[in-house]
């Protein structure tokens, strides 16, 4: 079975400056889609950004950057001029090609003014 | 309107009631999903399934059943309601075949069971 890791229960980062979030997971798999998910106070679940593991190149939306390390099975995220919108849980998650989603436990992030 | 519809947004009820959620979309996705969220334990799946004639257990489907009335539609059942079901529900949908896009999800169920 798939399992997907988020060390940091929380973090917080300045208003403006950089945070990685940390995802690792585990898989025999060697097609597979992984994802960050954003989950505001509102609770709605918002897809940040999509990586394809037959991708080499790191996926990137605006602030929002991968880097994906296939080999250690690592997918981090970092959000760049950090804002206060995105005070956030993010889920890293996990899908083999036409199942479903695996989700890690989530990273609660706290953007300070 | 939103493309994942669920109802109720939030809902209290009593250990031993039935209660059912429900959850209702306009993408015309043949895939659909229910996971709950829980703090520390991310989002798990309870029931999937891939088309109106396809149901699935996910990881945590004991105490659930779930229903898949037509292509937009799948409901989600607790047949007696008991506290350790208190948790936030998901619905999500997700296709067509042949593309992995991540998840359309509703906007959530807030259950307590007290």
């Amino acid at each position: 079975a798939q399992t997907v890791t988020q060390s940091q229960p929380e973090m917080s980062v300045q208003e403006a400056e950089t945070v990685t979030l940390s995802c690792t997971y585990d898989t025999s798999e060697n097609n597979y889609y992984l994802f960050w998910y954003k989950q505001p106070p509102s609770r709605q679940m918002i897809l940040v950004i999509r990586q394809e593991a037959y991708k080499q190149q790191n996926a990137t939306e605006n602030r929002f950057s991968v880097n994906f390390q296939k080999a250690a099975k690592s997918f981090s995220l970092k959000i760049s001029d950090s804002q206060l919108g995105d005070t956030a849980m993010y889920f890293c998650a996990f899908m083999k090609l036409f199942n479903d989603m695996r989700f890690g436990a989530g990273t609660r992030l706290t953007v300070k003014p | 309107d939103a493309d994942v519809t669920q109802t109720p947004r939030n809902r209290i009820t009593k250990t031993g009631k039935r209660i059912m959620l429900e959850c209702s979309q306009t993408k015309g996705h043949d895939r659909m999903y229910w996971y709950r969220q829980d703090p520390g334990l991310g989002l798990r799946l309870i029931y999937y399934s891939f088309d109106v004639k396809d149901i699935n257990k996910g990881e945590i489907s004991d105490g659930y059943s779930v229903s898949r009335q037509a292509q937009a539609k799948f409901s989600l059942s607790l047949e007696s309601a008991i506290p350790n079901q208190t948790a936030l529900y998901f619905c999500a949908t997700s296709g067509p075949t042949g593309t992995n896009y991540g998840y359309t999800f509703g906007s959530g169920t807030r259950l307590t069971v007290v």
